[in-house]
C-alpha cells in the first residue's frame, strides 16, 4: 500500500521563526519519487522540490531545506526565518512504479506565519 | 517557463447548464491531468491524458467529459452537475505520464447552484 502522512494539520509561527513540516511515506517500491508543493490562498499548487528514492542528499534552496531519510521513511521540509508570504497549505506527495506514478498526496499542512 | 493556464478562474452554473473548463500549456508536455479539490482536502485525480489519448479515468461520473484536442490543450466539459461537484478544478501537465514532475495551473473555482 502507498500512503503519505502529514500529521501536522495546522502550524502557526511568528515571523522569523524556523518551522519544520513533517512528511512520512509508505511504499514497498524501491523506486519512487517524493514531492513538495505549496498551495497559497490563490489555489495554484506550486512545485517546490522532487527527490527520487536513490538520492538521499539533503537539499537547500534559499530559506528552504529538505531532509530525506529512507531509514525513517521521512521527507521533512524546513523553512528558515519564516515570512508572512510563506503562509499556505503545503502538500507532500509520493509517486511509485506500482502506483502507475499517480500522485498520492498527504492531507496537507496549513502554515500560518504571523507578523 | 513552467506555466499552465486555466480559464475561467471562476464559474457559477446551474444544474441544467453546460459549460467547459479550458487548460493550456506550451511547455511541450505530452501528459495532462485534471484534478478536483474540495476545501481542506488534497487534490483528487480525475483524468490523465498521455499523447492526447485518455489513459486514466478514475471512475469519474459521465457528467464530466474530458477532451484533448491537441498536445497543448485540455478541456473538461460539464453537464448536469450537482451541487456537490462544487470545487476547485486543477489542471496539470508533465513532460510524459510517469515519474515526471507535474506542474499545476491556478485552477477554476466552480460553484454549482
Amino acid at each position: 500500500a502507498q500512503k503519505v502522512t502529514q500529521a501536522q494539520t495546522e502550524i502557526s509561527v511568528v515571523e522569523k521563526e524556523d518551522v519544520t513540516l513533517d512528511c512520512v511515506y509508505e511504499t514497498r517500491d524501491t523506486t519512487y519519487y517524493l514531492f513538495w508543493y505549496k498551495q497559497p490562498p490563490s489555489g495554484e499548487l506550486v512545485f517546490l522540490i522532487r527527490r527520487n528514492s536513490f538520492d538521499e542528499q539533503n537539499e537547500i534552496s534559499g530559506r528552504y531545506s529538505w531532509n530525506f531519510q529512507k531509514s525513517t521513511s521521512s521527507f521533512n521540509f524546513t523553512i528558515t526565518a519564516s515570512q508572512v508570504v510563506d503562509s499556505a497549505v503545503y502538500f507532500c506527495a509520493l509517486s511509485t512504479t506500482s502506483g502507475t506514478y499517480k500522485y498520492i498526496f498527504g492531507t496537507g499542512t496549513r502554515l500560518k506565519v504571523l507578523a | 517557463d513552467t506555466e499552465v493556464t486555466q480559464t475561467p478562474k471562476h464559474l457559477v452554473m446551474g444544474m441544467t447548464n453546460k459549460k467547459s473548463l479550458k487548460c493550456e500549456q506550451h511547455m511541450g508536455h505530452r501528459a495532462m491531468y485534471w484534478y478536483k479539490q474540495k476545501a481542506k482536502k488534497p487534490p483528487e485525480l480525475m483524468f490523465v491524458y498521455s499523447y492526447e489519448k485518455l489513459s486514466i479515468n478514475e471512475s469519474v461520473p459521465s457528467r464530466f467529459s474530458p477532451e484533448c484536442p491537441n498536445s497543448s490543450l485540455l478541456n473538461l466539459h460539464l453537464h448536469a452537475l450537482q451541487p456537490e461537484d462544487s470545487a476547485l478544478y486543477l489542471c496539470a501537465s508533465s513532460p510524459r505520464a510517469g515519474e515526471e514532475t507535474q506542474y499545476f495551473g491556478p485552477g477554476t473555482r466552480l460553484l454549482v447552484l
